[in-house]
């Protein structure tokens, strides 16, 4: 089977760090995207790993242990409007196919 | 770029009528697009995968004689919704796949999605 285990939510308060794990256990694996989804909305993509690591992007910075089948997205500087559904998502092949996690919902308050 | 829309952003239809969504992809042409369905507070589950020029590989579990799915062009994917029951009411996104090189290669930009209320 596939399955990826990320919280179902977390609270946090602005200008505050967080942390959204996520492990996954899929047949076939080629990297591990994060996707940012407000309420009513689209899904944004945030960030990529197909190699161990960490990748860096302004605030927000994710990073994949691929022999621990374990990945996670970290936030800083937490702003209200980052208040939102978070998603990890493992691509399936090089063609792009996804298959996404339960999501993460994220508070952030003053 | 990479901007994907779709049409139309909601509709409400009778039970047994069906319902054609499109999703467009405006600034880059997208050989592989991917329909999905969210119902409230859950995750985005993958119905099908759309190729250009050929037939859509559907997801198991998912109808394809009940979600018709037509990739004409390099830029359009259409999903049609037959004889459309309540349950079928969700909200339904499609993404495109962007191509370019290096580690993001098909990096999937998504549509802002089709509220379907079926009455």
């Amino acid at each position: 089977g596939q399955s990826l285990e990320q919280p179902s939510e977390v609270t946090a308060v602005e200008g505050a760090i967080v942390q959204i794990n996520c492990t996954y256990q899929t047949s076939g694996f080629y990297g591990l995207s994060w996707y940012q989804q407000h309420d009513g909305g689209a899904p944004t993509f945030l960030s990529y790993n197909a190699l161990d690591g960490l990748e860096e992007t302004g605030r927000f910075s994710s990073f994949l242990s691929r022999s621990d089948s374990y990945g996670y997205l970290l936030l800083q500087e937490l702003q209200m409007k980052d208040s939102a559904s978070y998603f990890c998502a493992v691509r399936r092949n090089q063609g792009g196919k996804l298959i996404f996690g339960q999501g993460t919902e994220l508070s952030v308050k003053p | 770029g990479a901007v994907v829309s779709q049409h139309p952003s909601w509709v409400i239809c009778k039970s047994g009528t069906s319902v054609k969504i499109e999703c467009r992809s405006l600034d880059f042409q997208a050989t592989t697009m991917f329909w999905y369905r969210q119902f409230p507070k859950q995750s985005l589950m993958l119905m099908a995968t759309s190729n250009e020029g050929s037939k859509a590989t559907y997801e198991q579990g998912v109808e394809k004689d009940k979600f018709l799915i037509n990739h004409a062009s390099l830029t359009l994917s259409t999903l049609t919704v037959t004889s459309a029951h309540p349950e079928d009411s969700s909200f339904y996104i499609c993404s495109a796949s962007y191509p370019r090189a290096g580690l993001a290669a098909n990096e999937q930009f998504f549509g802002p999605g089709t509220r379907l209320t079926v009455l």
